[in-house]
């Protein structure tokens, strides 16, 4: 079992909807990446959490450290959402290490 | 210019051969990495390095080896490259918190 488990594997969405994907941990983590990585590879940071909630555009990442769960929703969802979203436990400041979830790959079709 | 350059972007190379794969950045970050990423497995560790003197073993080192020449250069080696080093890989840079990571552009390598 992976210490860091993402949910859905995979997600269709119609424009405009709703997204929500799932994280949930079983290490002692100081902080939670969630990562967005596009088709030709790259992977881009977007947000960095270790309590409550931050929002950046469209997109709003929330954190529960008791239950060990994230989530990473993204409103009015657009074509260019596709992509693979990777959330990653950050194991200890000191070291800056992440463990990686395997990832989920989201198609947004107009 | 990228924060974080990758070399080559992609590589096809034969069993047994060596490679390096270069990585520099420009974040002035202290702490670099070099992650694998494998289909349907998260990134994996191989080495990091918090400065020119401190270089450490990730979760699969072996069959690899890193340089890093200087503050903002950090290579990773293949000493002698096998099928299932095929992967993408990836350096990353971290400016500790409350800066986060930045990942290069990744490198594709095939073995053959």
């Amino acid at each position: 079992k992976n210490e860091v488990e993402q949910s859905p594997q995979n997600l269709t969405a119609q424009e405009g909807e709703f997204i929500t994907i799932n994280c949930s941990y079983s290490v002692g983590i100081s902080a939670l990446h969630w990562l967005q990585q596009h088709p030709g590879g790259g992977i881009v940071s977007l947000f960095m959490l270790s309590s409550g909630k931050k929002k950046h555009g469209r997109l709003i990442a929330t954190i529960n450290i008791q239950e060990k769960h994230s989530s990473l929703h993204i409103t009015a969802s657009h074509p260019r959402d596709s992509a693979v979203y990777i959330c990653a436990g950050l194991l200890s400041y000191n070291t800056d290490k992440l463990i990686f979830g395997t990832g989920t790959r989201l198609q947004v079709f107009p | 210019d990228a924060d974080v350059t990758q070399t080559p972007r992609n590589r096809i190379t034969k069993t047994g051969k060596r490679i390096m794969l270069e990585c520099s950045q420009t974040k002035g970050h202290d702490r670099m990495y070099w992650y694998r990423q494998d289909p349907g497995l998260g990134l994996r560790l191989i080495y990091y390095s918090f400065d020119v003197k401190d270089i450490n073993k990730g979760e699969i080192s072996d069959g690899y080896s890193v340089s890093r020449q200087a503050q903002a250069k950090f290579s990773l080696s293949l000493e002698s490259a096998i099928p299932n080093q095929t992967a993408l890989y990836f350096c990353a840079t971290s400016g500790g918190r409350p800066y986060g990571y930045t990942f290069g552009s990744g490198t594709r390598l095939t073995v053959v």
